[in-house]
């Protein structure tokens, strides 16, 4: 199957500080990739949907300036926490698609943040 | 090496139960996932098991032994919506997720 790179696997970082998370598609062109959240022992929550070349879609209640989303490549989309909280420590994961319609989307290993 | 192993395919008739079955070998174990995709959409949440046991949700149950490696998800009065594919996950002790390859369940009329 299509493999997806999430880096980094986990991250401390200081509360107010930013952190970059990235999901590379090694051996097929993304064109929609999508990420999501996940709490302790909770379901994975969408968080936005982004396609190549144009802006993310949000779900709702997920802040737009906070999480900022870049698909710029076929191959690389980032998730930038800003000024990250405690609240924000969670399990961030993403998926990529290649093509659209029946294409399966294959997911990255997950990348766990904690805010101290 | 890190391995999740579930069948391929599974066919299965409206109305009947499935039993997915789910076996891994992972270096340490942090809960154990079940996911659904249909075709063109993004994979959604069915279920989490950390604990031995069986945890029921409606018409979807999942059961899990950590001793023996080993999930099934039960489906139960099937619909020709529940055709899908559906994912076993592991969470490591890296906290990383194992992803199987996904069974494709068809249900038929």
């Amino acid at each position: 199957g299509a493999v997806v790179s999430q880096h980094p696997s986990w991250v401390i970082c200081k509360s107010g500080t930013s952190v970059k998370i990235e999901c590379r598609s090694l051996d097929f062109q993304a064109t929609t990739m999508f990420w999501y959240r996940q709490f302790p022992k909770q379901s994975l929550m969408l968080m936005a949907t982004s396609n190549e070349g144009s802006k993310a879609t949000y779900e709702q209640g997920v802040e737009k300036d906070k999480f900022l989303i870049n698909h710029a490549s076929l191959t690389l989309s980032t998730l930038t926490v800003t000024s990250a909280h405690p609240e924000d420590s969670s399990f961030y994961i993403c998926s990529a698609r290649d093509g659209g319609g029946d294409t399966e989307a294959f997911f990255g290993q997950g990348t766990r943040l904690t805010v101290v | 090496g890190q391995n999740i192993d579930q069948p391929t395919e599974m066919t299965a008739t409206e109305g009947a139960i499935v039993q997915i079955n789910c076996t891994y070998q992972t270096s340490g174990f942090n809960g154990l996932f079940w996911y659904q995709q249909h075709a063109g959409e993004a994979p959604t949440f069915l279920s989490y098991n950390v604990l031995d046991g069986l945890e029921e949700k409606g018409r979807f149950s999942s059961f899990l032994s950590r001793s023996k490696g080993y999930s099934y998800l039960l489906l139960k009065e099937l619909q020709m919506k529940d055709s899908a594919s559906y994912l076993c996950a592991v969470m490591d002790s890296n906290y990383q997720l194992i992803w199987g390859a996904g069974t494709k369940l068809i249900i038929k009329p």
